[in-house]
């Protein structure tokens, strides 16, 4: 079936620095949304894009308009408090109600 | 904004017992979807629904059924819980069939002994 296959698993970063979280699709994807997943378990949700780029503060995403294959996460000086663990879900179309199709996570710690 | 809350927030339940979680919605939104997650993973989905009075299946329902007795309601019911069934559940609804974000509710931690 589709998949989304996210990476990194897991990622460690020093305060202030940058990093990217990267999301492949094994098809077209309609839309994708981003969700960071705090330590009560709750799910944030970060983005929504449909095509294009959406910035949010020290946030940027991106979705690929022209493939719709893949979509990324930009972190920019990052801070302790972004520490979670981050998913992207891919909206394929379609059968299921156009259900979101999960990545398995990127577990992102950020360390003074 | 968006708004979708579940009951109970978290539930032990013993093996073979009836279960049911509940999801309300005050979006106005036509659908609604339940997700499970397991410890160190993403969502899958269960059970969606397009109106009231009407459920699918999604890609994991076997144990599972759910309920959509209004717009603003749907249940997720186990009839027969297993140890297999203890994880997270989500609810989500999003306006209609188009392209649309979910909006997500805060999520139930069943745990089953």
């Amino acid at each position: 079936g589709d998949q989304v296959e996210q990476s990194p698993s897991a990622l460690s970063l020093h305060e202030g620095t940058d990093s990217a979280l990267r999301c492949n699709f094994t098809t077209t994807m309609r839309s994708v949304q981003w969700f960071r997943q705090n330590s009560r378990g709750s799910l944030i949700s970060l983005f929504y894009l449909a095509s294009g780029t959406k910035e949010n503060g020290r946030l940027k995403s991106a979705f690929d308009s022209k493939e719709r294959r893949y979509s990324t996460l930009h972190i920019r000086d990052a801070q302790l408090e972004d520490s979670g663990t981050y998913f992207c879900a891919a909206e394929a179309g379609g059968g299921s109600g156009n259900k979101l199709i999960f990545g398995t996570g990127t577990l992102l710690s950020v360390k003074p | 904004e968006a708004a979708v809350t579940q009951s109970p927030r978290s539930k032990v339940a013993v093996t073979g017992g009836k279960v049911t979680l509940s999801c309300h919605q005050t979006n106005n939104h036509d659908y609604m979807y339940w997700y499970r997650q397991d410890t160190g993973h993403g969502l899958r989905l269960i059970h969606y629904s397009y109106v009231a009075d009407s459920t699918e299946k999604g890609d994991i329902p076997d144990g599972y059924k759910a309920s959509r007795p209004s717009q603003e309601n749907f249940s997720l019911i186990l009839e027969l819980a297993s140890l297999s069934q203890t994880a997270v559940y989500f609810c989500a609804s999003k306006p209609g069939l188009g392209s649309y974000e979910q909006y997500f509710g805060p999520g139930t931690r069943l745990t089953v002994l």
